[in-house]
């Protein structure tokens, strides 16, 4: 059964820093991309950042180019988003969501809980 | 970017009527080397995270019930629910995957008349 799980620090001041973490099962980790989804409660969806299969490709949304850092460890079976220099508009609903392919451009077929950002 | 606009943004069908929800594309999103349109549907009901329902615009998700369908090409989009139930109550999302940034519709609030 796939499995993923986000993770992260508490309550952020504007300007400060967090790490969002994703554990992932239930299927092979290092073949397929992965990507951040963000929701602000109550709104639509927002493709964040994803990243290739062996972290070779990355790509980010303008809204947070410059600020935010995706990365993966394929021996972890995890994936990490740095935030950086968080706004309030950056709190939101932040899903770890796994694509059908290991390039960048693709659908999600599983996503995990959400973990929530605070910004304040 | 490829803007995605879905219509109507709320939606009332009676139980066991038809709902269709309308997905626009600023540019097309069918690869002329495949034939393939890079259009994916998410159902989210109130609480949960969004889970897939259709890919390449009209290949139902494993386990999805046949009500739910996807036509369309190009630009131009439709999800339909062939017979409402009450357990399809959700936001419904378009999504492209042609070429990154990806990008969302902003939704469609599907509610029982």
């Amino acid at each position: 059964e796939v499995q993923l799980v986000e993770s992260g620090g508490d309550l952020v001041q504007p300007g400060g820093s967090l790490r969002l973490s994703c554990a992932a099962s239930g299927f092979t980790f290092d073949d397929y991309a992965m990507h951040w989804v963000r929701q602000i409660p109550g709104k639509g969806l927002e493709w964040v950042s994803g990243v290739s299969w062996n972290g070779g490709t990355v790509d980010y949304a303008d809204s947070v180019k410059g600020r935010f850092t995706i990365s993966r460890d394929n021996a972890k079976n995890s994936l990490y988003l740095q935030m950086n220099s968080l706004r309030t508009e950056d709190m939101a609903l932040y899903y770890c969501a796994k694509s059908t392919r290991g390039v960048i451009d693709g659908y999600f077929d599983f996503w995990g809980q959400g973990y929530l950002v605070s910004v304040s | 970017d490829i803007v995605m606009t879905q219509s109507p943004e709320y939606l009332a069908v009676s139980l066991g009527e038809r709902a269709a929800i309308n997905c626009k594309s600023s540019q097309s999103v069918l690869y002329s080397s495949n034939n393939e349109n890079y259009l994916a549907w998410y159902q989210q009901k109130p609480g949960q995270s969004p889970k897939l329902l259709i890919y390449w615009a009209s290949t139902r998700e494993s386990g999805v019930p046949d009500r739910f369908s996807g036509s369309g090409s190009g630009t131009d989009f439709t999800l339909t629910i062939s017979s409402l139930q009450a357990e399809d109550v959700a936001v419904y999302y378009c999504q492209q995957y042609y070429t990154v940034p990806l990008t969302f519709g902003g939704g469609t609030k599907v509610e029982i008349k």
